[in-house]
């Protein structure tokens, strides 16, 4: 079956623009979390959706934002980028959310501020 | 304040002995623990969990223990072979709360170098 598909792979942005990224789950799916790895803080979670609800959140700023589609896909936004905002992304999807059972990691999107 | 700890930054063993990554954890509420291993620019890939209901749970040559009173975790590869070799994650979620979906609390990661 299909993993965990995310979009664009590879990204490169200028300070203070904005970016979507885009995350297709494994079909049956329906929770889909977001998370940030950077060399200095490691994996840090985002935020959760669960049939286009956000259920739960990290501690990010407000610019980062996220929303959920009724098949299940998932955007997250960054508005306003800052340099430290450059990281890979990595979705994971999972049938029902109870966190980290069944989850799978897509590869994620590597984004670079400059 | 890093709620899960892996403290050793890098591994190295040969091939065929016992490789033991080391994880502790501070947050009493967590009660199911994962473990993941990555390789660079890919999105980690599930190796085994377990419960705190439970000490310890085997998958054929990945084994991990769990001492709830020491809140530490440990990751067995017995034995290691160089396919093995990447970056291993510990991580750990309230798989019960109500507040906490989606959200697993990661450790910084252990590069295990496994040499023919």
């Amino acid at each position: 079956k299909a993993g965990v598909t995310q979009t664009p792979r590879y990204l490169i942005k200028t300070r203070g623009q904005q970016v979507t990224l885009s995350c297709s789950p494994i079909s049956g799916h329906r929770s889909v979390s977001w998370y940030q790895q950077t060399p200095g803080q490691g994996l840090q979670f985002l935020f959760e959706y669960f049939s286009e609800t956000q259920r739960n959140k990290g501690n990010f700023p407000g610019r980062f934002s996220g929303r959920q589609f009724s098949n299940s896909r998932s955007e997250m936004n960054v508005s306003t980028l800052e340099l430290g905002d450059s990281a890979l992304y990595l979705c994971a999807s999972s049938r029902t959310g109870p966190s980290g059972y069944g989850y799978t990691f897509g590869s994620g999107t590597r984004l670079t501020v400059v | 304040d890093q709620q899960v700890k892996q403290n050793s930054p890098s591994l190295s063993v040969q091939e065929g002995r016992i490789s033991i990554l080391n994880c502790d954890y501070t947050n009493s509420m967590f009660d199911y623990f994962l473990w993941y291993k990555k390789y660079p620019a890919e999105g980690p890939t599930f190796l085994i969990s377990i419960s705190s209901i439970k000490d310890k749970n085997e998958d054929g040559r990945f084994t991990v223990f769990l001492n709830k009173s020491a809140k530490h975790l440990s990751l067995h590869i017995v034995p290691s072979q160089p396919g093995d070799s990447a970056v291993y994650f510990c991580a750990a979620s309230q798989y019960a709360g109500g507040t906490s979906y989606g959200k697993l609390t990661f450790g910084q990661g252990t590069i295990l170098t496994v040499h023919p």
